[in-house]
Protein backbone atom coordinates (compact mmCIF):
# COMPACT_ATOMS: atom_id res chain seq x y z
CA UNK A 1 0.00 0.00 0.00
CA UNK A 2 1.54 3.23 -1.02
CA UNK A 3 1.50 5.30 2.12
CA UNK A 4 2.25 8.66 -0.09
CA UNK A 5 0.58 9.38 -3.24
CA UNK A 6 1.98 12.10 -5.69
CA UNK A 7 0.61 13.37 -8.85
CA UNK A 8 1.36 14.29 -11.50
CA UNK A 9 3.65 11.41 -12.99
CA UNK A 10 5.40 13.51 -15.30
CA UNK A 11 4.91 17.83 -15.74
CA UNK A 12 5.93 20.56 -18.75
CA UNK A 13 6.15 23.81 -18.04
CA UNK A 14 7.15 27.06 -20.08
CA UNK A 15 10.18 28.94 -18.08
CA UNK A 16 9.03 31.35 -16.16
CA UNK A 17 5.74 29.18 -15.27
CA UNK A 18 4.94 27.44 -11.94
CA UNK A 19 4.46 23.24 -11.88
CA UNK A 20 2.74 22.41 -8.79
CA UNK A 21 3.21 18.81 -7.45
CA UNK A 22 1.08 17.29 -5.51
CA UNK A 23 1.10 14.52 -2.78
CA UNK A 24 -1.53 12.76 -0.42
CA UNK A 25 -0.86 10.65 2.59
CA UNK A 26 -3.08 8.50 4.84
CA UNK A 27 -1.35 8.04 8.14
CA UNK A 28 -1.55 11.17 10.89
CA UNK A 29 1.48 9.97 13.34
CA UNK A 30 3.58 11.61 9.96
CA UNK A 31 5.23 14.69 11.55
CA UNK A 32 7.75 15.89 8.67
CA UNK A 33 7.14 16.11 5.03
CA UNK A 34 10.11 16.73 2.53
CA UNK A 35 10.46 17.44 -0.91
CA UNK A 36 13.38 15.65 -2.96
CA UNK A 37 15.25 16.56 -5.26
CA UNK A 38 16.71 14.22 -8.01
CA UNK A 39 19.21 14.57 -10.86
CA UNK A 40 20.12 12.05 -13.57
CA UNK A 41 22.91 9.78 -12.20
CA UNK A 42 22.92 11.43 -8.41
CA UNK A 43 21.10 10.53 -5.30
CA UNK A 44 17.71 12.93 -3.94
CA UNK A 45 18.27 15.99 -2.17
CA UNK A 46 16.58 17.68 0.39
CA UNK A 47 15.09 20.55 -1.29
CA UNK A 48 12.79 21.99 1.31
CA UNK A 49 10.54 20.27 4.12
CA UNK A 50 7.82 21.52 6.34
CA UNK A 51 5.87 19.65 10.00
CA UNK A 52 2.16 19.56 10.29
CA UNK A 53 2.14 22.66 12.22
CA UNK A 54 2.36 25.06 9.68
CA UNK A 55 0.07 25.83 6.37
CA UNK A 56 2.68 27.33 4.39
CA UNK A 57 6.95 27.11 4.29
CA UNK A 58 9.07 29.09 1.25
CA UNK A 59 12.61 28.55 0.31
CA UNK A 60 13.60 30.64 -2.20
CA UNK A 61 11.71 29.75 -5.36
CA UNK A 62 10.15 26.39 -3.30
CA UNK A 63 7.04 26.91 -1.55
CA UNK A 64 5.25 23.88 0.22
CA UNK A 65 1.59 24.29 0.92
CA UNK A 66 0.36 22.37 3.89
CA UNK A 67 -2.99 21.14 4.49
CA UNK A 68 -3.62 19.00 7.53
CA UNK A 69 -7.12 18.52 7.33
CA UNK A 70 -7.27 17.44 3.71
CA UNK A 71 -3.98 15.36 4.26
CA UNK A 72 -2.26 16.88 1.38
CA UNK A 73 0.82 19.00 0.52
CA UNK A 74 1.97 20.51 -2.44
CA UNK A 75 5.76 21.66 -3.82
CA UNK A 76 5.26 25.06 -6.32
CA UNK A 77 8.11 26.22 -7.67
CA UNK A 78 8.05 29.90 -8.80
CA UNK A 79 9.85 31.41 -12.06
CA UNK A 80 10.73 27.55 -13.19
CA UNK A 81 14.46 27.70 -14.83
CA UNK A 82 15.45 24.96 -17.25
CA UNK A 83 17.95 24.26 -14.48
CA UNK A 84 14.85 22.78 -12.20
CA UNK A 85 14.25 20.31 -14.65
CA UNK A 86 14.74 16.66 -12.52
CA UNK A 87 12.75 14.69 -10.53
CA UNK A 88 10.69 15.63 -7.63
CA UNK A 89 10.08 13.63 -4.57
CA UNK A 90 7.41 14.01 -1.89
CA UNK A 91 8.17 12.11 1.08
CA UNK A 92 6.74 11.74 4.79
CA UNK A 93 8.19 10.23 8.12
CA UNK A 94 7.19 10.18 11.62
CA UNK A 95 10.31 9.51 14.05
CA UNK A 96 9.77 7.91 17.16
CA UNK A 97 12.63 7.57 19.77
CA UNK A 98 13.26 4.21 20.42
CA UNK A 99 12.56 2.75 16.81
CA UNK A 100 13.63 5.09 14.74
CA UNK A 101 12.73 7.16 11.19
CA UNK A 102 11.07 5.66 8.68
CA UNK A 103 10.46 7.51 5.58
CA UNK A 104 7.44 6.52 2.26
CA UNK A 105 8.43 8.34 -0.66
CA UNK A 106 6.02 9.23 -3.51
CA UNK A 107 6.36 8.20 -6.64
CA UNK A 108 8.04 10.79 -8.42
CA UNK A 109 7.43 13.24 -10.24
CA UNK A 110 9.57 14.38 -13.51
CA UNK A 111 9.79 18.14 -14.11
CA UNK A 112 10.58 19.00 -17.53
CA UNK A 113 11.36 23.15 -17.90
CA UNK A 114 11.14 24.37 -21.34
CA UNK A 115 12.92 27.09 -22.03
CA UNK B 1 28.60 16.67 -3.19
CA UNK B 2 26.50 15.67 0.40
CA UNK B 3 29.75 13.87 1.98
CA UNK B 4 27.94 10.48 1.96
CA UNK B 5 30.10 8.30 -0.50
CA UNK B 6 28.95 4.62 -1.33
CA UNK B 7 30.99 2.52 -3.31
CA UNK B 8 31.11 0.73 -6.24
CA UNK B 9 29.25 2.93 -8.03
CA UNK B 10 28.50 0.26 -10.51
CA UNK B 11 27.86 -3.47 -10.39
CA UNK B 12 26.99 -6.24 -12.65
CA UNK B 13 26.60 -9.61 -11.64
CA UNK B 14 24.58 -13.30 -12.27
CA UNK B 15 21.43 -14.40 -10.80
CA UNK B 16 22.41 -16.33 -7.71
CA UNK B 17 25.07 -14.16 -6.62
CA UNK B 18 26.34 -12.59 -3.11
CA UNK B 19 27.13 -8.64 -3.36
CA UNK B 20 28.34 -6.12 -0.15
CA UNK B 21 27.20 -2.24 -0.99
CA UNK B 22 29.46 0.10 1.25
CA UNK B 23 28.55 3.11 2.71
CA UNK B 24 30.52 6.03 4.61
CA UNK B 25 28.06 8.67 6.26
CA UNK B 26 28.41 12.00 6.46
CA UNK B 27 31.17 13.05 9.19
CA UNK B 28 29.12 13.11 12.37
CA UNK B 29 25.83 11.37 11.70
CA UNK B 30 25.47 8.08 13.50
CA UNK B 31 22.48 7.04 11.81
CA UNK B 32 22.27 4.97 8.29
CA UNK B 33 19.39 4.25 6.11
CA UNK B 34 19.40 2.20 2.80
CA UNK B 35 16.70 2.27 -0.22
CA UNK B 36 16.12 1.04 -2.94
CA UNK B 37 15.05 2.40 -6.04
CA UNK B 38 13.20 0.42 -8.76
CA UNK B 39 11.59 1.89 -12.25
CA UNK B 40 8.08 0.24 -11.24
CA UNK B 41 8.70 0.96 -7.34
CA UNK B 42 10.25 3.92 -6.39
CA UNK B 43 12.49 4.58 -3.43
CA UNK B 44 11.63 2.17 -1.03
CA UNK B 45 13.19 2.72 2.37
CA UNK B 46 14.88 -1.00 3.14
CA UNK B 47 17.01 -0.53 6.90
CA UNK B 48 17.77 1.73 9.31
CA UNK B 49 21.12 2.00 11.20
CA UNK B 50 22.16 4.07 14.60
CA UNK B 51 25.37 4.00 15.97
CA UNK B 52 25.93 0.05 15.33
CA UNK B 53 22.29 -1.12 15.93
CA UNK B 54 19.44 -1.84 13.57
CA UNK B 55 16.61 0.59 14.34
CA UNK B 56 14.05 0.27 11.94
CA UNK B 57 13.17 -1.83 9.20
CA UNK B 58 11.24 -1.26 5.67
CA UNK B 59 10.42 -3.75 3.15
CA UNK B 60 13.39 -5.40 3.20
CA UNK B 61 13.93 -9.05 1.60
CA UNK B 62 15.28 -11.59 3.89
CA UNK B 63 17.82 -12.23 0.87
CA UNK B 64 19.32 -8.80 2.22
CA UNK B 65 20.96 -8.03 5.23
CA UNK B 66 23.28 -4.99 6.31
CA UNK B 67 25.28 -3.52 9.18
CA UNK B 68 27.01 -1.14 10.53
CA UNK B 69 30.31 -1.14 11.79
CA UNK B 70 32.42 0.48 15.18
CA UNK B 71 33.76 3.45 12.79
CA UNK B 72 29.95 3.83 11.15
CA UNK B 73 30.23 2.78 7.69
CA UNK B 74 27.65 0.25 6.47
CA UNK B 75 27.24 -2.73 4.43
CA UNK B 76 24.69 -3.77 2.47
CA UNK B 77 24.74 -7.27 1.87
CA UNK B 78 22.68 -8.72 -0.84
CA UNK B 79 22.36 -12.54 -1.70
CA UNK B 80 20.77 -15.12 -4.14
CA UNK B 81 20.75 -12.40 -6.22
CA UNK B 82 17.53 -12.56 -8.91
CA UNK B 83 16.84 -10.46 -12.23
CA UNK B 84 14.31 -7.96 -10.13
CA UNK B 85 17.01 -7.11 -7.80
CA UNK B 86 18.46 -4.63 -9.96
CA UNK B 87 17.92 -1.19 -9.36
CA UNK B 88 20.06 2.06 -7.79
CA UNK B 89 20.38 1.53 -3.95
CA UNK B 90 21.13 4.53 -2.11
CA UNK B 91 22.46 5.07 1.66
CA UNK B 92 21.59 8.41 3.17
CA UNK B 93 22.84 9.68 6.79
CA UNK B 94 21.77 11.93 9.43
CA UNK B 95 22.48 12.83 12.84
CA UNK B 96 20.72 10.97 15.54
CA UNK B 97 18.29 7.93 14.82
CA UNK B 98 15.42 10.34 14.57
CA UNK B 99 16.75 13.53 12.81
CA UNK B 100 14.88 14.31 9.58
CA UNK B 101 17.43 15.81 7.56
CA UNK B 102 19.08 12.95 5.49
CA UNK B 103 21.65 13.10 3.12
CA UNK B 104 22.01 10.79 0.30
CA UNK B 105 24.77 9.53 -1.37
CA UNK B 106 25.34 9.11 -5.29
CA UNK B 107 24.16 5.49 -5.08
CA UNK B 108 25.09 1.98 -6.07
CA UNK B 109 24.25 0.97 -9.64
CA UNK B 110 23.39 -2.68 -9.69
CA UNK B 111 22.65 -4.75 -12.50
CA UNK B 112 21.89 -8.79 -11.97
CA UNK B 113 21.91 -10.84 -15.43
Amino acid sequence: QQQVKQSPQSLIVQKGGIPIINCAYENTAFDYFPWYQQFPGKGPALLIAIRPDVSEKKEGRFTISFNKSAKQFSLHIMDSQPGDSATYFCAASMGLRNTGNQFYFGTGTSLTVIP
Amino acid sequence: DSGVTQTPKHLITATGQRVTLRCSPRSGDLSVYWYQQSLDQGLQFLIQYYNGEERAKGNILERFSAQQFPDLHSELNLSSLELGDSALYFCASSVSSISYEQYFGPGTRLTVT
